[in-house]
């Protein structure tokens, strides 16, 4: 299976500790892009890769989250001091860029922070 | 924030019968996109309809787009049990913006 893996699937993790979250993309996509998800919503954007390059960071991200995409391969989601409210499904995606604007998903990675 | 807001949030059908959702949105796009989430295959990509399209189709989905109201539905004919699932519809921002902006999604459940 060749499609966007992310690891872990799910973490529990207690308020106040770091977590990080890995994604790898489907190869050879330059684009990257972390959303988060919480209970009867839709995906919210974090931020995205075009290769190594971080080009846009949402709002939502606060200087507690920080992601890197090295080398333009897999990437990784850091969250400093884990709070409650950070609870929450991580999604990965991947797009090809190249003017193709569909994105594929990974499984996510489900955080919960007690 | 959400661009988009499906119509309705939830709709219970019986398999074979025919699904509509609508979606909303709020500022002007290039494509709309419809996904299709469910616990088994997480988020799928179904369709994508452009600016200056009306109607799309591809298998059993048929997508239409009315951006004079800014506004796009999915029909889903035939449906079938393995159709249960949310769908959500997501704009991203043109040009060389490609960040999806998603709905709040319709919960679809198709009775056997």
């Amino acid at each position: 299976d060749t499609g966007v893996s992310q690891d872990p699937r799910h973490k529990i993790t207690k308020r106040g500790q770091n977590v990080t979250f890995r994604c790898d993309p489907i190869s050879e996509h330059n684009r990257l892009y972390w959303y988060r998800q919480t209970l009867g919503q839709g995906p919210e954007f974090l931020t995205y890769f075009q290769n190594e390059a971080q080009l846009e960071k949402s709002r939502l991200l606060s200087d507690r989250f920080s992601a890197e995409r090295p080398k333009g391969s897999f990437s990784t989601l850091e969250i400093q001091r884990t709070e409650q409210g950070d609870s929450a499904m991580y999604l990965c995606a991947s797009s090809p860029g190249q003017g193709a604007r569909e994105q594929y998903f990974g499984p996510g990675t489900r955080l919960t922070v007690t | 924030s959400q661009q988009g807001e499906e119509d309705p949030q939830a709709l219970s059908i019986q398999e074979g019968e025919n699904a509509t959702m609508n979606c909303s949105y709020k500022t002007s796009i290039n494509n709309l996109q419809w996904y299709r989430q469910n616990s088994g295959r997480g988020l799928v990509h179904l369709i994508l309809i452009r600016s200056n399209e009306r109607e799309k189709h591809s298998g059993r989905l048929r997508v239409t787009l009315d951006t004079s109201k800014k506004s796009s539905s999915l029909l889903i004919t035939a449906s079938r049990a393995a159709d249960t699932a949310s769908y959500f519809c997501a704009t991203d921002g043109g040009g060389s913006n490609y960040k999806l902006t998603f709905g709040k999604g319709t919960l679809l459940t198709v009775n056997p």
